[in-house]
């Protein structure tokens, strides 16, 4: 069974700094896919970020990077520049990567983001 | 612009009134999902599929079906609703490679749901 584990308590950054969001998983499967959604105030999930396990580099999507690392099965976000408009829930997920597996996403519980500015 | 389209946003209904709620893709994905999100328990997959006319239940499927007679559409049928069903409803889409690598994975507006 797949596990995402998101333990931070909510948390603040100043605009225009750095924060880093933790993401914790387990998994016995050798393939599988990492995911980071933001969920505004508004509800709609906005996919941010994506990394494979078999990717050498980190993953990077304009402010957002993935850093991941794989021994201690970590797939922290980081978010550069924070803006007032980050100020949301974020998410991270994972699935399977088998041909013929279900690619259900297993969700975190979530981490409030709150920019001050 | 690339999007999967969720109708209606909000729906307020009756025990027992059928209702569906539609989910439409553009991207061309085979893969498509359905996860309700209630506070507390996070989100939970309810049904999938893999392509046209190939689904199968999630993790909490009971009092829902689903169809899949198009590939860009994948709607949730809710025969007789009931108070336990009031959530947020995604519906979601992945591009899905032979070797399974799924490396997309796009989430609809939502739907809040309140059945009473």
């Amino acid at each position: 069974a797949q596990k995402i584990t998101q333990t931070q308590p909510g948390m603040f950054v100043q605009e225009k700094e750095a924060v880093t969001l933790d993401c914790t998983y387990d998994t016995s499967d050798p393939s599988y896919g990492l995911f980071w959604y933001k969920q505004p105030s508004s509800g709609e999930m906005i996919f941010l970020i994506y990394q494979g396990s078999y990717d050498q580099q980190n993953a990077t999507e304009g402010r957002y990077s993935l850093n991941f690392q794989k021994a201690r099965k970590s797939a922290n976000l980081v978010i550069s520049a924070s803006q007032l408009g980050d100020s949301a829930m974020y998410f991270c997920a994972m699935s399977q990567q088998n041909a013929g597996a279900n690619s259900k996403l297993t969700f975190g519980k979530g981490i409030t983001l709150s920019v001050r500015p | 612009e690339a999007q999967v389209t969720q109708n209606p946003r909000y729906l307020i209904t009756v025990t027992g009134k059928k209702l569906t709620v539609t989910c439409s893709q553009n991207m061309n994905h085979e893969y498509m999902s359905w996860y309700r999100q209630d506070p507390g328990l996070g989100l939970r997959q309810i049904y999938y599929s893999m392509n046209v006319e190939v689904t199968d239940k999630g993790d909490v499927p009971e009092g829902y079906k689903v169809s899949r007679k198009e590939k860009r559409n994948f709607p949730l049928i809710l025969e007789s609703p009931s108070p336990n069903q009031t959530s947020l409803y995604f519906c979601a889409s992945s591009l899905r490679r032979t070797s399974g690598m799924n490396t997309e994975a796009f989430f609809g507006q939502g739907t809040r749901l309140t059945v009473v």
